[in-house]
């Protein structure tokens, strides 16, 4: 079974500082891993994807992400936060590559102070 | 390029009524899947369509339908709301059933009073 665990609904930082968003995951598969990011009132855009190969992804907006098999988890990061990264932020899974059903965490919502 | 386009955008309906919700995907793309995400929650996978079939289809009753058309465009239907339906509904569009990430629409927002 594949099940996607985000520690924290919630996490405030400090504009300028590092950002730390935790995903681990279950799969009884090779992962394909995902980092979406939601704005109020818009869907999901992809921030970054792991499928194959180097562990650290880099993604759109600074993002970054490890695969850690493991510790079985995919945390994401930013080194220094912007008022617009405030959004929810899901992290999702796939079952290898022949499948496309994607099983997302609950989310977290980010916070930036000025 | 045009990405994933939903319609309506929102939607207010009584329990026991139907809804169709319409799914264009991005251009290129042949194969849509449908989420259903409540309120504080992670998408919840519905099905996914390719090929005309659906292909794959997650814990949703018979109530939850699609079908998809020739040119790769899409329709969820659920028949007998329930207020437990509401939810926002999300498309999203890949080429293939594989290894592509995903494109999301901005979704339709399905309140059922």
């Amino acid at each position: 079974a594949q099940s996607v665990t985000q520690l924290g609904s919630h996490v405030s930082v400090s504009e300028g500082a590092l950002v730390l968003l935790r995903c681990n995951y279950s799969s009884s598969v090779p992962p394909y891993l995902f980092w979406y990011v939601q704005y109020p009132n818009q869907g999901l855009q992809l921030l970054l994807k792991y499928t194959t190969g180097a562990t650290l992804v880099k993604g759109i907006n600074g993002f970054e992400a490890e695969f850690k098999k493991s510790e079985t988890s995919f945390h994401l990061t930013k080194p220094s936060a912007h008022m617009s990264d405030a959004a929810e932020y899901f992290c999702a899974v796939r079952r290898g590559s022949t499948l496309g059903r994607l099983y997302f965490g609950r989310g977290t919502q980010l916070t930036v102070w000025p | 390029d045009a990405g994933v386009t939903q319609s309506p955008t929102h939607l207010i309906k009584t329990r026991g009524q139907q809804v169709t919700l319409r799914c264009s995907p991005k251009s290129g793309h042949d194969t849509v899947s449908w989420y259903q995400q409540a309120l504080g929650q992670g998408p919840q996978f519905i099905f996914q369509y390719y090929e005309e079939e659906e292909r794959q289809r997650g814990n949703f009753p018979d109530r939850f339908s699609g079908h998809q058309f020739p040119n790769y465009s899409s329709e969820l239907n659920v028949n007998a709301l329930l207020l437990g339906d509401s939810a926002l509904y999300l498309c999203a569009s890949s080429l293939g059933t594989g290894g592509q990430p995903q494109h999301f629409g901005d979704g339709t927002r399905l309140s059922i009073l």
